[in-house]
C-alpha cells in the first residue's frame, strides 16, 4: 500500500457531462500528480500541482483541470467528456517534487 | 518531447529463467529512469529506478542498467517466478524546464509471461 487513496473507484458517465475524481496523497507528501491509462497503453501524464499550484503540464486540453488544497490533497476534473476520455485515472504523490512517485489504485471512468 | 520504446513488447519466459526488457528514449536531459511493475486491473507499482550518475543497481532478484551515450537502460529479473507474471513500464523523466515539472512518460509495456 502507498498511502494514495483514490475516489470514486469506479464511475460511468456520459458524453458532454462533468466528471471530479479525488484524491487523497500519502502523509508528508506535497505534490500530487495526475495520469491518464487508456486500456492496454502507458500512463500520461496530466499535470502536476505542488503547494496548491499547477506545477506542469502534459499535452492535455483546457476542459482537464485541477485543484490541490492546504491538506494536499487534490481534485481532478475533465469537462465536456468525450468518449476517448474512457481511461483509469491515476493519481500519484510525492514529496517537494521528487521524482519518485507513488500510484494510488485509480478510478475507472466510462464515458458512454 | 521524449520518445520512449520498450522492447520486447511480450516476453514469455521458463520458470526460473532470467528476463530482460529494454527501453529506448530520445530525451539527452532525461535523468531518472524508473521501472514499474503492473498486475491486472492494479496500480503501477516502483520497482527499482535508477540516476543519471549510476549505471546500474541491484535489489534482491531485479537489476537495472543504464547506458547514457546510447540511450537506453534495461531491467534485468533473475530466477523468475510466477508471480513476476505482470506488465513492466520504463517511464524515464527530465529535469523539468523553466521551474516547471516535466512528468514521467511511459513506455507501452512489455507483457511478462513466466511459464511453470
Amino acid at each position: 500500500e502507498t498511502g494514495v487513496t483514490q475516489s470514486p473507484t469506479h464511475l460511468i458517465k456520459t458524453r458532454g457531462q462533468q466528471v471530479t475524481l479525488r484524491c487523497s496523497s500519502q502523509s508528508g507528501h506535497n505534490t500530487v500528480s495526475w495520469y491518464q491509462q487508456a486500456l492496454g497503453q502507458g500512463p500520461q501524464f496530466i499535470f502536476q500541482y505542488y503547494r496548491e499550484e499547477e506545477n506542469g503540464r502534459g499535452n492535455f486540453p483546457p476542459r482537464f483541470s485541477g485543484l490541490q488544497f492546504p491538506n494536499y490533497s487534490s481534485e481532478l476534473n475533465v469537462n465536456a467528456l468525450e468518449l476517448d476520455d474512457s481511461a483509469l485515472y491515476l493519481c500519484a504523490s510525492s514529496k517537494d517534487r521528487a521524482d519518485t512517485i507513488y500510484f494510488g489504485e485509480g478510478s475507472w471512468l466510462t464515458v458512454v | 518531447g521524449e520518445n520512449v520504446e520498450q522492447h520486447p513488447s511480450t516476453l514469455s519466459v521458463q520458470e526460473g529463467d532470467s528476463a530482460v526488457i529494454k527501453c529506448t528514449y530520445s530525451d539527452s536531459a532525461s535523468n531518472y529512469f524508473p521501472w514499474y511493475k503492473q498486475e491486472l486491473g492494479k496500480r503501477p507499482q516502483l520497482i527499482i529506478d535508477i540516476r543519471s550518475n549510476v549505471g546500474e543497481k541491484k535489489d534482491q532478484r531485479i537489476a537495472v542498467t543504464l547506458n547514457k551515450t546510447a540511450k537506453h537502460f534495461s531491467l534485468h529479473i533473475t530466477e523468475t517466478q510466477p508471480e513476476d507474471s505482470a506488465v513492466y513500464f520504463c517511464a524515464p523523466k527530465r529535469r523539468g524546464s523553466g521551474g516547471g515539472a516535466d512528468g514521467l512518460t511511459f513506455g507501452k509495456g512489455t507483457h511478462l509471461i513466466i511459464q511453470p
